[in-house]
């Protein structure tokens, strides 16, 4: 139990289109989903908080106008990746807080790279 | 200073042996802990979670909580090459939102 989905796991890209990303809880509802990015030999650094239903919180040094999140429903949301670029290669992961889990439930991973 | 900090490693063991990872935290309200292992290219996954201080046991995994010294370990008895990993210290950050963040990981590598 307490899966969430991440899709697409891997996605090629030109430089300056949109990529989104989903992240669906497929056994419970969460109210809330972290979104990771890393790079290459570096740890997980938190971009945003999605919240179901309002605005997501974003980190500092995060741009909001570029990395879109929707958190629509109790079960999905997303991160669009708008005019990406190069530098904008890596590995994303979103993750959840099931009730029902005495952690933090991750997604698969989505591996982006913008050529 | 770091949110959450880590040794990055590598740090290599023979197959056997215990592997200690440690791990300090910067906000002294923090009250969740957890230990994931990454392997490369892959997501990470829960492998211990601890919330008292003390020691937590779950098979050949020991997790050690000091809330007064801000501090966490990861133990690992009779270490596997399986075992070689990254292995990644996350907080909750209570006052925070509930944010969980990571360290920078270490990176274990088990030598037979």
């Amino acid at each position: 139990g307490a899966v969430v989905s991440q899709h697409p796991s891997r996605v090629i890209c030109k430089s300056g289109t949109s990529v989104k990303i989903e992240c669906r809880s497929l056994d419970f509802q969460a109210t809330t989903m972290f979104w990771y990015r890393q790079f290459p030999k570096q740890s997980l650094m938190l971009m945003a908080t999605s919240n179901e239903g309002s605005k997501a919180t974003y980190e500092q040094g995060v741009e909001k106008d570029k990395f879109l999140i929707n958190h629509a429903s109790l079960t999905l949301s997303t991160l669009t990746v708008t005019s990406a670029h190069p530098e904008d290669s890596s590995f994303y992961i979103c993750s959840a807080r099931p009730k029902e889990v005495g952690g933090y439930t991750f997604g698969s991973g989505t591996r982006l790279t913008v050529v | 200073q770091k949110e959450v900090e880590q040794n990055s490693g590598p740090l290599s063991v023979p197959e056997g042996a215990i592997a200690s990872l440690n791990c300090t935290y910067s906000d002294r309200g923090s009250q969740s802990f957890f230990w994931y292992r990454q392997y490369s290219g892959k997501s990470p996954e829960l492998i211990m979670s601890i919330y008292s201080n003390g020691d937590k046991e779950d098979g050949r995994f020991t997790a050690q909580l000091n809330k007064a010294s801000q501090y966490v370990s990861l133990l690992i008895r009779d270490s596997q090459p399986s075992d070689s990993a990254t292995y990644l210290c996350a907080v909750n950050f209570y006052n925070q939102g509930g944010k969980l963040i990571f360290g920078q990981g270490t990176e274990l590598s088990v030598k037979p």
